[in-house]
C-alpha cells in the first residue's frame, strides 16, 4: 500500500524556537494533504488542506502565520511551527489522499510529538 | 455544520465478546464515510471506506456498515490486539475535507 513517512517522530525545542516537520509520500503523488493535530485522549482536529503549488487553506482558529504549511512538490509538505509556546506542544499527523474510482482513502504518516519547554 | 458522534466513548470487552460501535453524523449529502485504527502514538490505519446505503465491507473480525445517518463497526470474537481507538470520518458531497469523529477507545482483555 502507499507509504506516507513522517519526520521527525519526535522533537524537543526552547520556546521561542521554530520547528519543520516533512510529510513525503513515498510511492505516490499527492497533490493535497491535510495536516491534523491531536491533543491526548481526543480526536484528530484538521489543521489545514495544503495543496501542491498554492497556499494552504487553514481551519478556523488556526493562525497562518504560526503554522506555515508549503507543499513545494507533489511528493513533499512541511509544517513549520513558528515561535513555539508551550501550548502548542501536541502530537501533529499529516495525511496524503488517494481516490480513485471506488477507492477514496487517507495514509497517514506516523506522527510528531512536539514538546515545547 | 457537519458534525460526527461516535458512541461509546470508551469500551471493555473481554476476548470473545462482540459488540459494535456507532458513528452518527449530519453532513451536507454523504458521499462515503471512513474508519481507521489507531494505536497510541502512531497515525490512523485506513480499514475501510464504505460509498452507500446498505453496504458492508469485511476484514478479518471487522465488519462495517453505513446507513444514510449513521455507521457502525462490528467487532465479532475480538482479541486483545483489537485494543485501539476507532475513527469515523464521513465524506460530505462537494468536498475532500475530512472531519473524524472523537473516536471510540476500545480495550480488549485477555
Amino acid at each position: 500500500g502507499a507509504v506516507v513517512s513522517q519526520h521527525p517522530s519526535w522533537v524537543i525545542c526552547k520556546s521561542g524556537t521554530s520547528v519543520k516537520i516533512e510529510c513525503r509520500s513515498l510511492d505516490f503523488q499527492a497533490t493535497t494533504m491535510f495536516w491534523y493535530r491531536q491533543f491526548p485522549k481526543q480526536s484528530l482536529m484538521l489543521m489545514a488542506t495544503s495543496n501542491e503549488g498554492s497556499k494552504a487553506t487553514y481551519e478556523q482558529g488556526v493562525e497562518k502565520d504560526k503554522f506555515l504549511i508549503n507543499h513545494a512538490s507533489l511528493t513533499l509538505s512541511t509544517l513549520t511551527v513558528t515561535s513555539a509556546h508551550p501550548e502548542d506542544s501536541s502530537f501533529y499527523i499529516c495525511s496524503a489522499r488517494i481516490s480513485g474510482r471506488e477507492s477514496e482513502k487517507l495514509f497517514f504518516g506516523s506522527g510528531t510529538q512536539l514538546s515545547v519547554l | 455544520e457537519d458534525q460526527v458522534t461516535q458512541s461509546p466513548e470508551a469500551l471493555r470487552l473481554q476476548e470473545g465478546e462482540s459488540s459494535s460501535l456507532n458513528c452518527s453524523y449530519t453532513v451536507s449529502g454523504l458521499r462515503g464515510l471512513f474508519w481507521y485504527r489507531q494505536d497510541p502514538g502512531k497515525g490512523p490505519e485506513f480499514l475501510f471506506t464504505l460509498y452507500s446505503a446498505g453496504e458492508e465491507k469485511e476484514k478479518e473480525r471487522l465488519k462495517a456498515t453505513l446507513t444514510k445517518k449513521e455507521s457502525f463497526l462490528h467487532i465479532t470474537a475480538p482479541k486483545p490486539e483489537d485494543s485501539a481507538t476507532y475513527l469515523c470520518a464521513p465524506l460530505p458531497s462537494g468536498t475532500y475535507k475530512y472531519i473524524f469523529g472523537t473516536g471510540t477507545r476500545l480495550k480488549v482483555l485477555a
